[in-house]
């Protein structure tokens, strides 16, 4: 059965700072892996997806994350937070083809201080 | 523009009163899905759809129905509301999986907030 984790309600940098939200996933068979971001009052838009290539993915505003299977981890990072990034971040799993199988983390709240 | 468009995006309801909410996809998707979000438990799946008159089950399908009459919609039917499904829901929709097997994304509406008084 497949599972994902996300280790932090609620992280808070200051602008300027690198940004970590770990996630931990378990999953019978090699997964695909999605962040997708949340902002106060809209829906939920793609940041990144792994879907078995390169093990680093590039997302959208200046986000990445590594796919590492020997720590099935899968954390997202930013090397400098800008206050625009203050959302919910949502890490998501699927190991096969079944609209059924797609899970989602608990969130991690992400603010910034100015 | 690609979109899924739910509506409303605000419901305030009383208990027992039958409501439907809305979803529309403009992409030609095969795969639709309804998720209801709550503080610190995520997005959970209420149901599925693989295509036209072909629905099924997700987590959380209790008190809540579903029909998938034509591709592009797949309204999500309360037929008597309770409290407890005050909560913020979420319709999404994706093509068929890549050429292993996997899903590739999820495109989702911008949700409806729905209270049950």
């Amino acid at each position: 059965a497949q599972s994902v984790t996300q280790l932090d309600s609620h992280v808070s940098v200051s602008e300027g700072t690198p940004v970590l939200l770990r996630c931990n996933y378990s999953s019978s068979y090699s997964p695909s892996l999605f962040w997708y971001v949340q902002h106060p009052n809209k829906g939920l838009q793609l940041l990144l997806k792994y879907t078995s290539a390169a093990t680093l993915v590039k997302g959208i505003n200046g986000f990445e994350a590594e796919f590492k299977k020997s720590e099935t981890s899968f954390h997202l990072t930013k090397p400098s937070a800008h206050m625009s990034d203050a959302a919910e971040y949502f890490c998501v799993v699927s190991d096969d083809s079944s609209a059924s199988k797609i899970i989602f983390g608990s969130g991690t709240r992400l603010s910034i201080r100015p | 523009e690609a979109q899924v468009t739910q509506n409303p995006r605000y419901l305030i309801t009383v208990t027992g009163k039958k409501l439907t909410v809305t979803c529309s996809q403009n992409m030609n998707h095969e795969y639709m899905s309804w998720y209801r979000q709550d503080p610190g438990l995520g997005l959970r799946q209420i149901y599925y759809s693989m295509n036209v008159e072909v629905t099924d089950k997700g987590d959380v399908p209790e008190g809540y129905k579903v029909s998938r009459k034509e591709k592009r919609n797949f309204p999500l039917i309360l037929e008597s509301p309770s409290p407890n499904q005050t909560s913020l829901y979420f319709c999404a929709s994706s093509p068929r999986p890549n050429r292993g097997g996997r899903w590739t994304e999820a495109f989702f509406g911008q949700g409806t907030r729905l209270t049950v008084v």
